[in-house]
């Protein structure tokens, strides 16, 4: 079956950084996106960016282009976010989720069960 | 930037009940609109896609309806266990992608 596995709970400072894994099994790997989204405590969702594991090729919403990177390494099926410069409103639940094979429309099927990221001074 | 708005944010419900959420997009977005569950400490999880397309091994108690700007969710029936926040995601393109704000249900 399809399994989205993430790293664990992070805390870091202000200013640090944070690198998060998703480690994909039961499908493909090289043939469906791979989308990040967020949530605050008590807030909702929030759509970050995606990463087309074949070539690497990234999409990234306005407020996370440029701190935010997102890789992949094939020989273990994983994808990495790396979130740099954190604030204090970067406390939040971070998924990961496969999208659709194509950049067209689509939907999140199947999810990681989200890591924790504290940003603590 | 297309936005997402949802109604209402939260509201109390009871076992039996016909729950209706709305979701409205502020331009033309076709069908392409999903709606998720999220229940406390969990991932969301799909419900509907394109709409109206009810993923496998969702009840049927749960349904969409809408296109263009506006978007219809509705728990026939509701059960204990679909108290949760419920999310419409707008997905047509790339890198646009919304989510709505959420509508949150509580027991009465």
């Amino acid at each position: 079956q399809v399994q989205l596995v993430q790293s664990g709970a992070e805390v870091k400072k202000p200013g640090a950084s944070v690198k998060i894994s998703c480690t994909a099994s039961g499908y493909t790997f090289m043939w469906f996106y791979i989308h990040w989204v967020r949530q605050a405590p008590g807030q909702g969702l929030e759509w970050m960016g995606v990463i087309n594991p074949p070539n690497q090729s990234t999409f990234f919403a306005r407020a996370f282009q440029g701190r935010t990177t997102l890789t992949r390494d094939t020989a273990t099926s994983t994808v990495h976010m790396e979130l740099s410069s954190l604030t204090f409103d970067d406390t939040a639940v971070y998924f990961c989720a496969r999208g659709p094979s194509g950049a067209g429309r689509g939907r999140f099927e199947y999810w990681g069960q989200g890591t924790p990221v504290t940003v603590s001074s | 930037d297309v936005q997402m708005t949802q109604s209402p944010s939260s509201l109390s419900v009871s076992v039996g009940d016909r729950v209706t959420i709305t979701c409205q997009a502020s331009q033309d977005i076709r069908q392409y609109l999903n709606w998720y569950q999220q229940k406390p400490g969990k991932a969301p999880k799909l419900l509907i896609s394109d709409a109206s397309k009810l993923e496998t091994g969702v009840p049927s108690r749960f349904s969409g309806s809408g296109s263009g700007t506006h978007f219809t969710f509705t728990i026939s029936n509701l059960q204990a266990e679909d108290i949760a926040t419920y999310y419409c995601q707008k997905y047509d393109s790339l890198p646009a992608i919304t989510f709505g704000p959420g509508t949150r249900l509580d027991m009465k």
